[in-house]
C-alpha cells in the first residue's frame, strides 16, 4: 500500500528557530495531510492540502506540495517549546482510507 | 464537546485471552478506523468502516476482529490468533466518505501482554 515518508526522522531545534519536515509518496492522491502526536496521546490533525493546491498556511504552519515531484514540506515558524512532538504525513488514495508515515521527531529546546 | 473516546487507556492481557478495546464517537461521523502503533512504524490500519453495519479489512487484520452496530461505536477486539498484540491502539473518525477532511483520533489504548 502507498506509505507517506518523512524525512528527516529527528529534528532538534532551538526555540523561535523553524523546523522543517519533507514527506515523499509514490502514487496520485487525492490529498495529503499532516498531523501531530504529543507523546502517548492520540493524533491531532493539523492541515490538508489537495493535490491541485501548491501552498496552504493555518496560523504558523506552511504546506507545500509539490505533485511533480511527489514530496511535500511542513514549515513551523518561529517554534515554541509547546511544538515538541511528533509529525507525521498522510496521503489519502482514496475512499478516506489514509496512509501514514513513521513520523518526524522534533524537540524545541527553550 | 465532540470527540472520540477510547477505553480503557491502559490494558494486560494474558496469553490466550481475547480483550475488547471500546472506541465511541458523538461526532457523527460515518467513518471509523482502527489503528495499530509500534515503535519506528508509524500507524498501520488494521480496520474500516464506511456505514454502519459495513467493515473491512486494513493492512494487518490477521488476529483481530470488529463489529459496527451503532454509528457511535466501533470496538476492537484482539483475540488469541494475534501473536504479538503489544502495541498503542488508536481509533479514528471522519466526515462522509470523500469529504476531504481530516480525520479525529481518540487517545488511544495502550495494550500489553503479560
Amino acid at each position: 500500500s502507498q506509505q507517506g515518508e518523512e524525512d528527516p526522522q529527528a529534528l532538534s531545534i532551538q526555540e523561535g528557530e523553524n523546523a522543517t519536515m519533507n514527506c515523499s509518496y509514490k502514487t496520485s492522491i487525492n490529498n495529503l495531510q499532516w498531523y501531530r502526536q504529543n507523546s502517548g496521546r492520540g493524533l491531532v490533525h493539523l492541515i490538508l492540502i489537495r493535490s491541485n493546491e501548491r501552498e496552504k498556511h493555518s496560523g504558523r504552519l506552511r504546506v507545500t506540495l509539490d505533485t511533480s515531484k511527489k514530496s511535500s514540506s511542513l514549515l513551523i515558524t518561529a517554534s515554541r517549546a509547546a511544538d515538541t512532538a511528533s509529525y507525521f504525513c498522510a496521503t489519502d488514495y482514496g475512499n478516506n482510507r489514509l496512509a501514514f508515515g513513521k513520523g518526524n521527531q522534533v524537540v524545541v529546546i527553550p | 464537546d465532540g470527540g472520540i473516546t477510547q477505553s480503557p487507556k491502559y490494558l494486560f492481557r494474558k496469553e490466550g485471552q481475547n480483550v475488547t478495546l471500546s472506541c465511541e464517537q458523538n461526532l457523527n461521523h460515518d467513518a471509523m478506523y482502527w489503528y495499530r502503533q509500534d515503535p519506528g512504524q508509524g500507524l498501520r490500519l488494521i480496520y474500516y468502516s464506511q456505514i454502519v453495519n459495513d467493515f473491512q479489512k486494513g493492512d494487518i487484520a490477521e488476529g483481530y476482529s470488529v463489529s459496527r452496530e451503532k454509528k457511535e461505536s466501533f470496538p476492537l477486539t484482539v483475540t488469541s490468533a494475534q501473536k504479538n498484540p503489544t502495541a498503542f491502539y488508536l481509533c479514528a473518525s471522519s466526515a462522509a466518505l470523500g469529504s476531504g477532511r481530516g480525520y479525529t483520533f481518540g487517545s488511544g489504548t495502550r495494550l500489553t501482554v503479560v
